[in-house]
């Protein structure tokens, strides 16, 4: 099983939107709403953000949102700030074996 | 507050063996399927097994098939990992995770454990 593909790096200026993908295949993020994301900051354990693909856990922020299309799910982080920065990542489901991670995403605040 | 404090790890030569141990507390553990999960520096995380809320089943990586078990002790609160026959690509922060209603949502984590493997 591969891991979801994620870009490995996304910037943006405090105040900003910007979006992560995590494309897979039918067998998981496709097939299936049952996508989540991570946030971790170095030295750190991930962190729950979004759930079924567009829940908030209570303690995560309104500023993150979560969506899918087709064998692409997508993170959300509307007016960027600082303590945004940090590792993202999507996890999901997959019917080949339990669940999958993606391959991580870098976020940096200009 | 949820915790799950992770122990246990620690540096180990090839073919070696480590217990890792994880202690919950402030929920109802045995309500819940419980997590090993990896990550090497760098890397996203990488399931290494699953076990079920009441031990009834449990689910490996391909790569810990055959030489890594996961158990439980409800009474205890408490979640293990036997690792045998450790190899150089074992080496990583294991954490110990809850998964909520979705199995592979993982709501709470521990801190973590290092696992190193090197002659």
């Amino acid at each position: 099983q591969s891991a979801l593909t994620q870009p490995a790096s996304v910037s943006g200026s405090p105040g900003q939107s910007i979006t992560i993908s995590c494309t897979g295949t039918s067998s998981d993020v496709g097939g299936y709403y049952y996508v989540s994301w991570y946030q971790q900051h170095p030295g750190k354990a991930p962190k729950l953000m979004i759930y079924d693909v567009s829940y908030r856990p209570s303690g995560a922020s309104d500023r993150f949102s979560g969506s899918k299309s087709g064998n692409t799910a997508s993170l959300t982080i509307s007016g960027l700030q600082t303590e945004d920065e940090g590792d993202y990542y999507c996890a999901s489901y997959t019917s080949k074996t339990f669940g999958v991670f993606g391959t991580g995403t870098k976020v940096t605040v200009l | 507050q949820v915790q799950l404090v992770e122990s246990g790890g620690g540096v180990v030569q090839p073919g070696g063996s480590l217990r890792l141990s994880c202690v919950a507390s402030a929920f109802v553990f045995s309500d819940y399927t419980m997590n090993w999960v990896r990550q090497t520096p760098g890397k996203g995380p990488q399931w290494v097994a699953v076990i079920w809320h009441d031990g009834s089943k449990k689910y490996y990586a391909d790569s810990v098939k055959g030489r890594f078990t996961i158990s439980r002790d409800n009474s205890k609160h408490t979640l293990s990992l036997q690792m045998d026959d450790l190899r150089a690509d074992d080496t990583a922060v294991y954490y110990c995770a809850r998964s909520q209603h979705i199995l592979t949502t993982l709501d709470h984590w521990g801190q973590g454990t290092l696992v190193h493997v090197a002659s």
